[in-house]
């Protein structure tokens, strides 16, 4: 089974902090995720990766920056937490093109819900 | 306008109710459609999905594709209390090989004993 976990369930920072999510794959996906999940708003693609070192920005990526030291892990960094980015942030992986040519199925961990006061 | 419309719910049916869930889209490069599965405190899990228009079933679970009117539905027979979950459906455009996906809000869905 594909498994992503991300290292924190539950986390409490307070306005102004430096925050790092992390998210490792254990399934030698190429393509690494991170959306926040906000009631009302859905599914929003944060940034995304599809190679090692490399990076793209998806559709709200204001306020937060990333890293893809391996590939097999993800790290979402909020630089200076504000209580806008008060969130759940989940992590997804696929593989390059899908595990059916084109469906770029994605593997979700369980997510990270973070608080900002 | 947002690429793709969900009504978010909540929506509560009974055990044993057809449960229909839809979705609307604008983007008519969308050829792969996918139905997620979220419980409460979970990450999303793939339940389903279709290439272009067409019927697909699995067990209890019916997705459709109507590409003529860019919209698409999942049909829950005989629901369960199990099935209670917000579900969210997706699209892609044909080609991308970079499993970018455009999601709809989700719709919560309970179902009562």
């Amino acid at each position: 089974d594909v498994k992503v976990t991300q290292s924190s369930r539950y986390l409490v920072k307070r306005t102004g902090e430096k925050v790092f999510l992390e998210c490792v794959q254990d399934m030698d996906h190429e393509n690494m995720f991170w959306y926040r999940q906000d009631p009302g708003l859905g599914l929003r693609l944060i940034y995304f990766s599809y190679d090692v070192k490399m990076k793209e920005k998806g559709d709200i990526p204001e306020g937060y920056s990333v890293s893809r030291e391996k590939k097999e892990r993800f790290s979402l960094i909020l630089e200076s937490a504000s209580t806008n980015q008060t969130s759940m942030y989940l992590c997804a992986s696929s593989l390059l093109g899908g595990s059916d040519p084109n469906t770029g199925e994605l593997f979700f961990g369980e997510g990270s819900r973070l608080t900002v006061l | 306008q947002k690429e793709v419309e969900q009504d978010p719910g909540p929506l509560s049916v009974p055990e044993g109710a057809i449960v229909s869930l839809n979705c609307t889209y604008s983007n008519s490069a969308f050829q792969y459609f996918m139905w997620y599965r979220q419980y409460s405190r979970k990450g999303p899990e793939l339940l389903m999905y279709t290439y272009s228009s067409g019927n697909k079933e699995d067990g209890r679970f019916t997705a459709q594709v109507d590409k003529s009117s860019k919209y698409i539905s999942l049909f829950i027979r005989d629901s369960q209390p199990s099935d209670s979950a917000t579900y969210l459906c997706a699209m892609s455009e044909r080609g991308s090989t970079l499993g970018r996906l455009y999601f709809g809000r989700g719709t919560q869905l309970t179902v009562w004993p």
